[in-house]
């Protein structure tokens, strides 16, 4: 069976510091993968998916980029972060049509 | 622009109550619609999918209405587990797409 991972599971950096966010995914090869953020009040928001290894669709222009180096892996990151990248992170993987969150990194910028 | 409408509640109802909600999208050629389940603090989970005029599991039925573009969620014979926010999300149109918009989310409050 597929197993989605996310870590780490909450984080506190203060602005202008940087992020790296990380999801591995198993049972499953070659999944798209799409990282979102749900910020307090808000939906879930799109950032960035990935249909393959090095290859990133990007769906919010911001101070955010996104890596797929392995079939496996995602991962977020920011050089510098700012007080409006507090959020709950969450990658998910597609099976079908339907779409599997991960456990979800909750960041709180300071 | 793609939109995804809900009722942010909460709806509070009794354990044993049947609840509603509708959730409307602007994509009339969105295909495909997911109702997911989201506890406080965690991750949203897939609930029921919908690729037809509806479906159904158990207590719960989702009834699709593509001549008003609304998606509605049952649910008969609540319980206090059944507490949770509600997201709905339409899949984008396009052969090949697989993308999600969704909604902000329903907030369920079953009470003893």
């Amino acid at each position: 069976s597929q197993t989605i991972h996310q870590w780490p599971a909450t984080l506190v950096q203060p602005v202008g510091s940087p992020l790296s966010l990380e999801c591995t995914v198993e049972g499953t090869s070659n999944p798209n993968l799409y990282w979102y953020r749900q910020a307090a009040g808000r939906g879930l928001q799109l950032l960035f998916y990935s249909v393959g290894i090095g290859q990133i669709s990007s769906e919010v222009p911001q101070n955010l980029s996104a890596s797929r180096p392995q079939d496996r892996q995602f991962i977020l990151s920011s050089k510098k972060l700012l007080l409006s990248d507090s959020g709950f992170y969450l990658c998910a993987w597609r099976g079908g049509y339907e779409q599997y969150f991960g456990p979800g990194t909750r960041l709180t910028v300071t | 622009r793609k939109e995804v409408e809900q009722d942010p509640g909460p709806f509070n109802v009794p354990e044993g109550a049947t609840v509603a909600f509708n959730c409307t999208y602007s994509n009339s050629a969105s295909q495909s619609f997911f109702w997911y389940r989201q506890d406080c603090r965690k991750e949203p989970k897939l609930l029921m999918s919908v690729y037809s005029s509806g479906n159904e599991d158990g207590r719960f039925t989702a009834q699709l209405n593509r001549a008003s573009q609304y998606i509605s969620l049952l649910i008969r014979d609540s319980k206090l587990s059944d507490s949770a926010t509600y997201l709905c999300a339409p899949r984008d149109s396009g052969a090949g797409s697989y993308q999600l918009t969704f909604g902000k989310g329903t907030k369920l409050s079953v009470i003893p």
